[in-house]
């Protein structure tokens, strides 16, 4: 089945510094590529939607010069998390569509010291 | 604004049970809707996935069933085993759209 692959699983970074979260399809090629928050025992938060080559749209509230997304090639798609800070301490998750469906990512857990 | 509403928010059964997990949606532009598991530290992965077109599909120990008038859709997990604690969402996606809309959630413990 569909895989992607999502780095690193763990980070720890110091405020101020920025973190990027890669996500790559690995055996198929994503038409759209999604950036979703998760806190702790709730639901996903959608951040951002990306297409091949075009901007990412933003969900309302999310600050695009903050979460930095690019989606370079139809397998590879990064999230930059710039000037963190602890309340930016979060599970990130990508999740990649092709024609089949969606597939997620195994998440990033960033933590902001 | 919540769009796909879940319930309940934990469940507890004992192992061979058989656990129901609801979801209801308002709005009638959602033609797919699938059910993710997510283990803790982890990303969801699909389970199963159904589209307004039939009433129930069953892969395993997973079944769906969906009442498009009512505008509900729910998992049923057969003989449940400790294994499948974890949480389990819903989701639906528009026609027109790209993007799903996530229920709640539901914490699902299966005691031995």
């Amino acid at each position: 089945g569909a895989v992607v692959s999502q780095h690193p699983s763990r980070v720890i970074c110091k405020s101020g510094t920025s973190v990027k979260i890669e996500c790559r399809s690995l055996d198929f090629q994503a038409t759209t590529m999604f950036w979703y928050r998760q806190f702790p025992k709730k639901s996903l938060m959608l951040m951002a939607t990306s297409n091949e080559g075009s901007k990412a749209t933003y969900e309302q509230g999310v600050e695009k010069d903050k979460f930095l997304i690019n989606h370079a090639s139809l397998t590879l798609s990064t999230l930059t998390v710039t000037s963190a800070h602890p309340e930016d301490s979060s599970f990130y998750i990508c999740s990649a569509r092709d024609l089949k469906g969606y597939t997620f990512g195994s998440g990033t857990r960033l933590t902001v010291v | 604004q919540q769009q796909v509403k879940q319930s309940p928010q934990s469940l507890i059964v004992q192992k061979g049970g058989i656990p129901i997990i609801n979801c209801a949606y308002e709005n009638t532009a959602f033609d797919y809707f699938p059910w993710y598991q997510q283990f803790p530290g982890k990303g969801p992965a699909l389970l199963i996935a159904i589209r307004p077109d039939v009433s129930e599909k069953k892969e395993g120990r997973f079944t769906i069933s969906f009442n498009k008038s009512a505008k509900q859709f729910s998992l049923h997990i057969m003989d449940s085993q400790p294994g499948d604690s974890a949480t389990y969402f819903c989701a639906a996606r528009e026609t027109s759209g790209s993007r799903l809309t996530f229920g709640e959630g539901t914490q699902l413990t299966v005691n031995p």
